[in-house]
């Protein structure tokens, strides 16, 4: 079945301890973004990529980190999470640039 | 980034009503995107459209590009139990506007609700 999956779901953590959250789609998409969703503000483009080795910021890249060393991997990664980044976040992926993504099931994540 | 206004903010529709929703911008659109999303659940796209003009059926949706490019609309006929949840638009910009590599930009989202 052709999908974005991420992991974990749900984390809960406290300031300061590095996490990564995982994202993988196995639909040989060439480009990958991660959102995060908040209410009120809707869903905002945190970082994106291309393809393998290229990443560029999104909206609001301030306290995230990605990588691509794979195609089908796009890692989430903060550094030292503060409570500001609790959130709603979502992986999308599309074949190409500027064709309709396709989103994973979201990772909430809760900052102490 | 680019504003797009959805409208209404909620719906609270009996069962079996038609529903209409809706998506303006001061700014110019190539593509306009639909996806609905369920609680718990990532965004899944509904429905596509690429032309000015164009209008999409998908089952009972259907959606709309305007014909001046800054506006979208999505009806949903015979509204049943399971088309609960938030119906978000996402425009995307031309090249030329700038925007981030895929210049993609969403509404807020439009609650629907159902009463029994």
């Amino acid at each position: 079945e052709a999908q974005v999956t991420q992991n974990p779901r749900y984390l809960i953590t406290v300031t300061g301890k590095k996490l990564t959250v995982t994202c993988s789609q196995n639909m040989n998409h060439e480009y990958m973004s991660w959102y995060r969703q908040d209410p009120g503000l809707g869903l905002r483009q945190i970082y994106y990529s291309m393809n393998v080795e290229v990443t560029d910021k999104g909206d609001v890249p301030e306290g995230y980190k990605v990588s691509r060393k794979e195609k089908r991997n796009f890692p989430l990664i903060l550094e030292s999470p503060s409570p500001n980044q609790t959130s709603l976040y979502f992986c999308a992926s599309s074949l190409l640039n500027r064709e309709p993504q396709y989103f994973g099931p979201g990772t909430r994540l809760t900052v102490l | 980034g680019q504003q797009l206004n959805q409208s209404p903010q909620s719906m609270f529709i009996q069962e079996g009503e038609d529903v209409s929703m809706n998506c303006t911008s001061s700014s110019i659109f190539n593509t306009w995107l639909w996806y609905k999303q369920d609680p718990g659940e990532g965004p899944v796209l509904l429905i596509a459209l690429y032309k000015a003009g164009e209008l999409t059926s998908n089952g009972r949706l259907t959606a709309q590009f305007g014909i001046t490019r800054k506006d979208s609309f999505l009806n949903i006929s015979a509204s049943i139990p399971s088309d609960v949840g938030i119906y978000f638009c996402a425009g995307q910009l031309p090249r030329y506007s700038g925007g981030g590599a895929d210049g993609l930009t969403f509404g807020k989202g439009t609650h629907l609700i159902i009463q029994p």
